[in-house]
């Protein structure tokens, strides 16, 4: 079956230092599902981050990035300078085959920035 | 935009009751799920309804019934709580591009 491996938490970062947390995908019923990322802040509901449905292109969203990777199957979450606020649990997520479906989820990596 | 609202926020239940969790959304969308999530793991897909009157199992379906008699509105009943079972139910509907929206949550807890 289809399955989604990313960095195991917690992370600890301080802020404006830089982020990465690494996504590596398997999917066995489509040979490119769509990748995104979710967020979970502190007190509320599970949201999309990004998006990124075509192999090869690059996603962004509140100054995150992913790159969907069909080489190295992998779709890693990277920011350049982190603030507090971006302390939450990040998910990495695909859809596959059947569009229909629910979709694949990794465990998720809770990120916590400290000032 | 829209919203998805799911109720109750908590539900505490007793070994072998039945319990009922409900989710109505406003987009407009076809295709509803229910997900649940145990303590530092992953969503789990339990049903799924790609439109009025539509039920798929997904692969944690066992132990729940699902409802989708409307189009803005999926319930989800656990069959018979089991007993130390403490989890979070998500309800999601699906956009255009295949991404899902997602509720706030039912947090169970069973005695």
């Amino acid at each position: 079956g289809d399955s989604v491996t990313q960095t195991e938490g917690p992370v600890t970062v301080s802020e404006s230092e830089s982020l990465i947390i690494n996504c590596t995908y398997s999917a066995t019923s489509i040979a490119y599902p769509n990748l995104f990322w979710y967020v979970r802040y502190p007190g509320e509901g599970l949201q999309l981050l990004l998006k990124v449905i075509t192999a090869g292109q690059k996603g962004s969203s509140r100054g995150f990035e992913a790159t969907y990777n069909k080489e190295t199957t992998s779709f890693h979450l990277q920011k350049a300078s982190v603030q507090e606020s971006d302390s939450a649990v990040y998910y990495c997520a695909l859809g596959a085959g059947n569009y229909a479906q629910g979709l694949t989820f990794g465990l998720g990596t809770r990120v916590s920035v400290f000032p | 935009g829209g919203i998805i609202t799911q109720t109750p926020k908590f539900l505490i239940g007793q070994e072998g009751q039945k319990l009922t969790l409900k989710c109505q959304q406003n987009f407009n969308h076809d295709t509803m799920y229910w997900y649940r999530q145990d303590s530092g793991k992953g969503l789990r897909l339990i049903y799924y309804s790609i439109t009025e009157n539509d039920l798929q199992k997904g692969d944690l379906s066992e132990g729940y019934d699902a409802s989708r008699e409307k189009k803005s509105s999926f319930s989800l009943t656990v069959t018979s709580a089991q007993k130390n079972e403490m989890a979070v139910f998500l309800c999601a509907s699906r956009g255009d591009s295949y991404e899902q929206y997602f509720g706030p949550g039912t947090r169970l807890t069973v005695l």
